[in-house]
């Protein structure tokens, strides 16, 4: 499958505590972004990379939130000391380069935070 | 004003209508724009990209409109698998990569 995985599909976690996702795009994707969606609501921006550099985040992400990208390659989204309000489905998406390249999006990691 | 608006639904339809979305964009250097589908807890989509004359992929059409800044999406002969959330995309241009998703319009065919 050389579609864009996400680890883990399911994550429930107590306030409080940290967690890592990983995202690995289309292996010839140069772009990668993190979304986070609630219910009702459209995909909300976080965060994106092309290559290794982060070029843009969001103001919404608070600094309990990282994203890195170390080779270009896959992403880790970590969320510091989770909150109840941290819970979302957290959407990882890739796309070629190209202002026209439309993103080609992950299963998903839906969190919980109990 | 929000970047992306949409109307959130639901639009009921019955099986064989046709209906249409728009969707308003509040950044006139908007580049490139698209529809996605979301289906239940699933990921989006692409649906179709939207191209400034217009374009057409089986029972949907998409338009653009620059002049008043949206976008359109029109479903013909709908289907009971056309039962799913719609989501208008801008990307903006000037190397500035914030891909904007709106909130999604609900559609919901009805037998």
């Amino acid at each position: 499958d050389t579609g864009v995985s996400q680890d883990p599909r399911h994550k429930i976690t107590k306030r409080g505590q940290n967690v890592t996702f990983r995202c690995d795009p289309i292996s010839e994707h140069n772009r990668l972004y993190w979304y986070r969606q609630t219910l009702g609501q459209g995909p909300e921006f976080l965060t994106y990379f092309q290559n290794e550099a982060q070029l843009e985040k969001s103001r919404l992400l608070s600094d309990r939130f990282s994203a890195e990208r170390p080779k270009g390659s896959f992403s880790t989204l970590e969320i510091q000391r989770t909150e109840q309000g941290d819970s979302a489905m957290y959407l990882c998406a890739s796309s070629a380069d190209g202002y026209n390249s439309p993103l080609h999006f992950g299963n998903g990691t839906r969190l919980t935070v109990t | 004003r929000k970047e992306v608006e949409q109307d959130p639904g639901p639009f009921n339809v019955p099986e064989g209508a046709t209906v249409a979305f728009n969707c308003t964009y509040s950044n006139s250097a908007s580049q490139s724009f698209f529809w996605y589908r979301q289906d239940c807890r699933k990921e989006p989509k692409l649906l179709m990209s939207v191209y400034s004359s217009g374009n057409e992929d089986g029972r949907f059409t998409a338009q653009l409109n620059r002049a008043s800044q949206y976008i359109s999406l029109l479903i013909r002969d709908s289907k009971l698998s056309d039962s799913a959330t719609y989501l208008c995309v801008v990307t903006p241009g000037g190397g500035y990569q914030k891909v904007t998703f709106g909130i999604g319009t609900k559609l919901q065919v009805i037998p």
